[in-house]
This record gives C-alpha cells, structure tokens and sequence, in this order.
C-alpha cells in the first residue's frame, strides 16, 4: 500500500537553512506536495512539485525531489521563527485524494 | 483559501449521539473531501465526492456516511459517536491550477470534534 514518511522533529537556529525529509512508496504518484500547519489552524498549501522534475524553487522554499530514491526535501532559506509549525508531505495523482505523512515539527529558536 | 467553511467549529458529544459535520465551499468545485487528523497519523481520508450524489470511501470509513446533494455542500454524518471518533475533521477540495493540469487540494478551517 501506499505509505508516506516523515521524521517528527526538527529544530533549527533563526537565520538558518531548515531542511525537512520525506519518503514516499507509490511510484505512480504525480505531484508531491508540502503544507504547512499552524497551531489550531487548517492545512496551507506551501508548494509542490510535478513527479517529472528534479527541483522547484520558490522564494525562500526549495523542492528537491529523488524519484528513484522516492524522496523528498522541503528546505526553507533563512528560516524565521513565524515558520515555526508542523510541516506534512503528500502525494497524490490527479483529482484522487491524498496521502499525508505524519508530520514533521519544525522549531525555530531565536 | 478557496472559500471553505466548515460548521461547527468545535462540538462536544456524547458517546451514541448522531452527528453531522458541514463542509460548504462557493467556488462550485466537484472534488471534495472528508479527512480527519490525529497526533501520529497526519491526515487519513474518511470519505469523498466527485459530484452530487457521487461519493465513496476513504480509509477510514467506518461508522461514518456521507451526503452530498449539492454541489457546495458536503455532509459528514457519525452515526453514532463514539470515543475513538474524537479528532479534527478537515474538509478540502481539489482544483485544477490553471493552464498546469495540475490539482491543487485546499483546506477548511477544520472541525474539532470531542465525543464523551
């Protein structure tokens, strides 16, 4: 079955990279997607990344994306302590619901 | 945000009580989507719809049902609420990117629910 995995911790210094890992089992998955989750709050959709790329960049926000290790990366630039948050990985194809991992804490520490 | 609202925002039920969650979005989207959300699980898919009277299960299911006889309107229903069903439910919808062929899935604000 179709599985999604993330490490539950991170804890970075503000100023600095913050890199958040995530491997994947279905190799048909489409898009690979990151959100971005806010104590109490609902789901923001961060960026993703089509399955046929390698890397997408997006202001401070950077995707890399190893298809034939089925992983994946969110690094944010210059990381602030607004980014503070749980950070969840997704995959999907098409219109079909998606797979989330379970999360990962992002801690920014001043 | 896709314009999704969920009602209610916070419930507390008691243990065999019906309930009905709301999902309602005003941007005619067909897809739409139950989750619900638990520490160490990230988000699981209960059920979802690609259209009016249109709707099948997810992986979590049981002891949920679905109507959806709208097409900004999407209905969870507990049949019978039980302790196990106490979680964040978060409805979301799925939409084309423009000129991308690609699907973005937007979220509600969630519905938190406690069954006692």
């Amino acid at each position: 079955g179709e599985d999604v995995e993330q490490s539950l911790f991170l804890s970075v210094r503000e100023g600095d990279s913050s890199v958040i890992n995530c491997t994947y089992t279905d190799s048909s998955s489409t898009y690979l997607y990151w959100y971005k989750q806010e104590p109490g709050a609902g789901l923001q959709l961060l960026t993703y990344i089509f399955s046929n790329m390698d890397m997408k960049q997006d202001q401070r926000l950077t995707v890399l994306l190893n298809k034939k290790d089925k992983h994946l990366s969110l690094r944010i630039a210059d990381t602030q302590t607004g980014d503070s948050a749980i950070y969840f990985c997704a995959e999907g194809t098409g219109r079909r619901a998606l797979t989330f991992g379970s999360g990962t804490r992002l801690q920014v520490q001043p | 945000d896709a314009g999704i609202t969920q009602s209610p925002r916070h419930k507390v039920t008691e243990t065999g009580t019906p309930v009905t969650l709301r999902c309602h979005q005003t941007e005619n989207h067909r897809y739409m989507y139950w989750y619900r959300q638990d520490p160490g699980h990230g988000l699981r898919l209960i059920h979802y719809s690609y259209g009016v009277k249109d709707t099948d299960k997810g992986e979590v299911s049981d002891g949920y049902s679905v109507s959806r006889s709208k097409t900004e309107d999407f209905l969870l229903t507990l049949e019978s609420a039980t302790s196990s069903q106490t979680s964040v439910y978060f409805c979301a919808i799925s939409r084309l990117a423009g000129g991308l062929s690609s699907y973005e899935q937007y979220f509600g604000p969630g519905t938190r629910l406690t069954v006692t």
